[in-house]
């Protein structure tokens, strides 16, 4: 079974500051798939960004981009000029990779409170 | 792309009461999960459809929850003799594709109190 830790429950930065919330995750697979999602106090999860494991290079979204040490298992955010809008619950998620097609349920870390302070 | 629909948003029962919610996934979309998320917790995976077939289904799904999916687009969760662990939010997600690597999508959720 897969574990993914988020040890930081919340954290507080001021507006247009860089953050980086941190994500360690437990697996004995080697292929999967790493995400981080947001869940702003509407509720709704939105997808972040996504990692390949058999991929080096991280992966990268506008202000989002990823440092995915795969070797140590770690999988953290971060976000470069930070937003009110930014302010959210985000998860790190694990997902396996099944060749052949098909999918897993998504694991997910406890989250972290992200606030962004005018 | 009119996103992922859940129906109810809110659901308050009494213990013992059966509840059942709906959700309307994006249209082109053939798989379909439901995941369970309590206050303080990341969402936590009860089961995945691929069209019709429930392929998935995790050791948290106890015999009073069953889910459905008939003509592989909309999917219900019905909980039976809802005991007050069940409240919780129940979220539901969608994606496309044969491979692992289709971005979910998720609905609103529905949030349940069992008073």
């Amino acid at each position: 079974a897969q574990t993914v830790t988020q040890s930081q429950p919340e954290m507080s930065v001021q507006e247009a500051e860089t953050v980086t919330l941190s994500c360690t995750y437990d697996t004995s697979e080697s292929n999967y798939y790493l995400f981080w999602y947001k869940q702003p106090p509407s509720r709704q999860m939105i997808l972040v960004i996504r990692q390949e494991a058999y991929k080096q290079q991280n992966a990268t979204e506008n202000r989002f981009s990823v440092n995915f040490q795969k070797a140590a298992k770690s999988f953290s955010l971060k976000i470069s000029d930070s937003q009110l809008g930014d302010t959210a619950m985000y998860f790190c998620a694990f997902m396996k990779f099944r060749s052949g097609g098909g999918a897993d349920g998504l694991t997910f870390g406890k989250g972290t409170h992200l606030i962004i302070q005018p | 792309d009119t996103g992922v629909s859940q129906n109810p948003r809110h659901k308050i029962t009494k213990r013992g009461q059966n509840v059942t919610f709906r959700c309307d996934p994006i249209s082109e979309h053939n798989r379909l999960y439901w995941y369970r998320q309590t206050l303080g917790q990341g969402p936590e995976f009860l089961t995945y459809f691929q069209n019709e077939a429930q392929l998935e289904k995790s050791r948290l799904l106890s015999d009073r929850f069953s889910a459905e999916r008939p003509k592989g687009s909309f999917s219900t969760l019905e909980i039976q003799r809802t005991e007050q662990g069940d409240s919780a939010m129940y979220l539901c997600a969608s994606s496309r594709g044969q491979g692992s690597n289709s971005p979910l999508h998720f609905g609103n959720g529905t949030r349940l109190t069992v008073t």
